[in-house]
Parts: structure tokens; C-alpha cells; sequence
């Protein structure tokens, strides 16, 4: 069974830009998470979809949006970008159902804003 | 959602046994505790998860005692390739509570030769 993917890998944008990363669940997955990795603040929690719908919420502004289309992909979207958005984005997807739900990680896109 | 506390690193050598101690003193009686391993620049990897006891698989051993105050992640024989950051974490296990995942700054194990 294939991993979550994620496109871009890399990407390079400049201050004000937008950006749309994209995410591809493991094949049956409903849930997709997202998370922003800085060195200074670690990991962190960015928003879940499931079943198109958001369903947990982090603490970043709104610049920060996301999405899901019905076969379960889900987008995220930056708005003005700013310096401090350089970051590597991680998606992971899981069940989404009950229970202890496993999530798995995708290689993540590391975004660059100059 | 229960804060964790792991040691920030740790020194190993090839063929060693690593144990990894988390402590999460204010768990609830419906999280689940999960670790995960990652290597730089990639996503986190699944590696064991567990509610109480021990778990065992191909890859590592989880164990929990009865207050489940804190955990441990055994690595037996642990190789170069096993240097990384471990992260642990705990989460509910009621739907959709546990795909909000609160990660730490982790344990950062270095393996030498």
C-alpha cells in the first residue's frame, strides 16, 4: 500500500506570497492532520480534516487554512507569507475512526519564504 | 491533553539495549501512549503504542506500569541507523481526539560506533 505523499517536496516563495501544499492519505485513510516542524518550536499541530470537514483545530492564525475533497486529499493554504513560515509542512493520515488511531506521517515540503 | 517529559539526549553504542523513559504524570484514563521516531528532514515514523502492561513488536518493546504514569521504550540492539529523535506522546482515544497529536521536544538518541 503506497505512504502518504506529499507535493511539493520544496518550495521557495518571497514575504506576502500565498502557497498551497498538497496531500495525499494512504489509500482508505478519512483523516488527514497537519503540522508545521520549526527548530525553535518543534512540532506542532496544525488542523485535522475528516470527511471534509475540520475536525481539530491548533493555534495559528488564519492565515493558515486547509481542506478536503471527497476522495479524502487535502490541501493547505498560506496566505501573506511571512519569514517565520519557514518551516517543514507535514501531513499524516489515519482511519480517522475509533479508537487509538495510528497516524502516518508523509516526507513533508519544506517551504522556504525569503 | 497530558504533557509528556523525556531526557532531551541520549548516548548509545552499536549492539546496546536503549531504554527511553517518558513521564506523564497527569495521563487520562482514556489516553494512549505512542512513540515515534524521526530522522532529519522527514516525517515522524510509527514505532509502538500502548494503554497499559507491555507491548512487544518487530521493531520495539512498550513498557507501562499499572499507574501509567510514565513509559518506557525498549530498543534492543540498537544500530548506527537507530540514531534519531524518539518522541513520546499521549492522546485520548475517543474519535478524532487522537489525531490532534501534542509533540515534545523529544529525546534526540545519538548511536555510536
Amino acid at each position: 500500500k503506497a505512504g502518504v505523499t506529499q507535493t511539493p517536496r520544496y518550495l521557495i516563495k518571497t514575504r506576502g506570497q500565498q502557497v498551497t501544499l498538497s496531500c495525499s492519505p494512504i489509500s482508505g485513510h478519512r483523516s488527514v492532520s497537519w503540522y508545521q516542524q520549526t527548530p525553535g518550536q518543534g512540532l506542532q499541530f496544525l488542523f485535522e480534516y475528516f470527511s471534509e470537514t475540520q475536525r481539530n483545530k491548533g493555534n495559528f492564525p488564519g492565515r493558515f487554512s486547509g481542506r478536503q475533497f471527497s476522495n479524502s486529499r487535502s490541501e493547505m493554504n498560506v496566505s501573506t507569507l511571512e519569514l517565520g513560515d519557514s518551516a517543514l509542512y507535514l501531513c499524516a493520515s489515519s482511519l480517522g475512526g475509533q479508537g487509538a488511531d495510528t497516524q502516518y506521517f508523509g516526507p513533508g515540503t519544506r517551504l522556504t519564504v525569503l | 491533553l497530558a504533557k509528556t517529559t523525556q531526557p532531551i539526549s541520549m548516548d548509545s553504542y552499536e549492539g546496546q539495549e536503549v531504554n527511553i523513559t517518558c513521564s506523564h504524570n497527569n495521563i487520562a484514563t482514556n489516553d494512549y501512549i505512542t512513540w515515534y521516531q524521526q530522522f532529519p528532514s522527514q516525517g515522524p515514523r510509527f514505532i509502538i503504542q500502548g494503554y497499559k502492561t507491555k507491548v512487544t513488536n518487530e521493531v520495539a518493546s512498550l513498557f507501562i506500569p499499572a499507574d501509567r504514569k510514565s513509559s518506557t521504550l525498549s530498543l534492543p540492539r540498537v544500530s548506527l541507523s537507530d540514531t534519531a529523535v524518539y518522541y513520546c506522546l499521549v492522546a485520548p482515544i475517543y474519535s478524532g481526539g487522537y489525531n490532534k497529536l501534542i509533540f515534545g521536544a523529544g529525546t534526540r538518541l545519538a548511536v555510536h560506533p
